[in-house]
């Protein structure tokens, strides 16, 4: 089945600098990758996603690169500011028929005022 | 409009105790899942649901039984709790598209 793993495990930026946030998937035939933001105390919610025929794609501060030859995607945070800080989380689904999103381990990202 | 309804939002258990969490949603999506989130090791999928009458076992479905008898409801059961089981608790659900995932607020359970 589908494996996702999420690197770093903490990042702690200054307020104003970008932040980055990766993962890879296993399953080749994986073709939509969101990625969740979660504040202390609530659910996960959706901030971007990306389908595997895309290579980019951008939302104002937040942008998310894939690659399907290497298998991994990226978060990346521009111009980071406070309320930015929260728990991200990256997911790869694979069809419909199955529907199993699968999730990576989580990056507690810390913007420094 | 509520969205995903979890309750309750905080319980204790006694090892070997059974209970239910509730999920609920009332945005007629079809698709609904269960995720248990740990430290360090992210959201795992516990079961899930792709329509009334159908569920799957996802990562970790050891200990824990689903049923969808209608659209809105997806109750998780705890047959007989142990301390491994102890965590947070998601339900989310989908619309067709299986796209983005709406979260409920969580169940923290304490299994001593």
């Amino acid at each position: 089945g589908e494996n996702v793993e999420q690197h770093p495990s903490t990042l702690s930026v200054q307020e104003g600098d970008s932040a980055v946030i990766k993962c890879t998937y296993s399953d080749s035939a994986s073709n939509y990758f969101p990625w969740y933001k979660q504040e202390l105390g609530k659910g996960p919610q959706l901030i971007i996603d990306i389908r595997s025929n895309v290579g980019e794609k951008k939302d104002q501060r937040i942008a998310v690169t894939l690659n399907k030859t290497a298998k991994h995607f990226s978060l990346h945070i521009t111009e980071t500011q406070p309320e930015d800080s929260a728990v991200y989380f990256c997911a790869a689904f694979r069809d419909v028929s199955s529907y199993k999103l699968i999730f990576g381990s989580g990056t507690r990202l810390l913007v420094r005022p | 409009n509520a969205g995903v309804t979890q309750t309750p939002k905080f319980q204790v258990l006694k090892t070997g105790q059974s209970m239910t969490l509730q999920c609920a949603q009332d945005m007629n999506h079809e698709y609904m899942s269960w995720y248990r989130q740990d430290p360090g090791m992210g959201l795992r999928l516990i079961h899930y649901s792709v329509g009334a009458g159908i569920t799957d076992q996802g990562e970790v479905p050891n200990g824990y039984n689903v049923s969808r008898s209608t659209t809105e409801d997806f109750p998780l059961r705890l047959l007989s709790a142990a301390p491994s089981q102890t965590s947070v608790y998601f339900c989310a659900s989908s619309d067709h598209t299986a796209t983005e995932a709406f979260f409920g607020q969580g169940t923290r359970l304490t299994v001593v």
